[in-house]
């Protein structure tokens, strides 16, 4: 098992530029989560999906951020247009279960740096 | 709102030490609670994750124990190795679909 996948591992970009995080969960993973860490305010859920359906984006900060998970295998955090506030390490995570009563597996996330 | 808080934030040790990580929440009514290690530069790794109608968990050198009435969690770490070394955060679920919440992490260094 390879785990949950993420890509970029790192990425810089310019203010007001677009930005593309992906996502392959582990086979078989019900459930799928959107994290950002700051050293400020620590890990924050963004969205959560389920069989790849959005439950819960009420983490998702502004219109700027959006997530869709168009199969089981793939998933996308996009936000348009990026700014500096947005920088910190964005994770993903999957779960076996429906909810949040089996272990999270997590990524090792992608870290943005929006300059 | 539930709050979740470690304190302190980092702690160093020699090896060999036995101790214990603390984690206390403001809402007594959870789903459930998780530790996780992070290692640097990398995701979360779940350790143990006890349901609200457990007092604890044990894996290997690690046991995990949680008082719902207190608001408390702690994180035994038997014999310390050096491996050990990495950020230890807990995090509880309040609901079966309500979202995780974290606290930032205790840094422990077991020092050779």
């Amino acid at each position: 098992d390879a785990g949950v996948i993420q890509s970029p591992r790192h990425e810089v970009t310019e203010m007001g530029q677009e930005v593309t995080l992906r996502c392959k969960p582990i086979s078989g993973h019900n459930s799928l989560f959107w994290y950002r860490q700051t050293m400020m305010r620590g890990l924050e859920l963004l969205i959560y999906f389920n069989n790849n359906v959005p439950i819960d984006d009420s983490g998702m900060p502004e219109d700027r951020f959006s997530a869709k998970m168009p199969n089981a295998s793939f998933s996308t955090l996009k936000i348009q247009p990026s700014e500096p506030r947005d920088s910190a390490v964005y994770f993903c995570a999957s779960s076996p279960g429906s909810s949040y009563n089996s272990p999270l597996h997590f990524g090792n996330g992608t870290r943005l740096t929006v300059t | 709102k539930q709050e979740v808080t470690q304190i302190p934030a980092a702690l160093s040790v020699p090896e060999g030490e036995n101790l214990v990580l603390n984690c206390s929440f403001t809402d007594s009514a959870i789903y459930n609670l998780q530790w996780f290690r992070q290692d640097p530069g990398k995701g979360l790794t779940s350790l143990l994750l006890i349901q609200s109608s457990q007092r604890e968990q044990t894996s290997g050198r690690l046991n995990a124990s949680l008082d719902k009435s207190s608001g408390r969690s702690t994180l035994y770490i038997a014999a310390s190795q050096p491996g050990d070394s990495a950020t230890y955060l807990c995090a509880v679920a309040t609901g079966a679909n309500s979202k995780l919440t974290f606290g930032k992490g205790i840094t422990l260094s077991v020092r050779p």
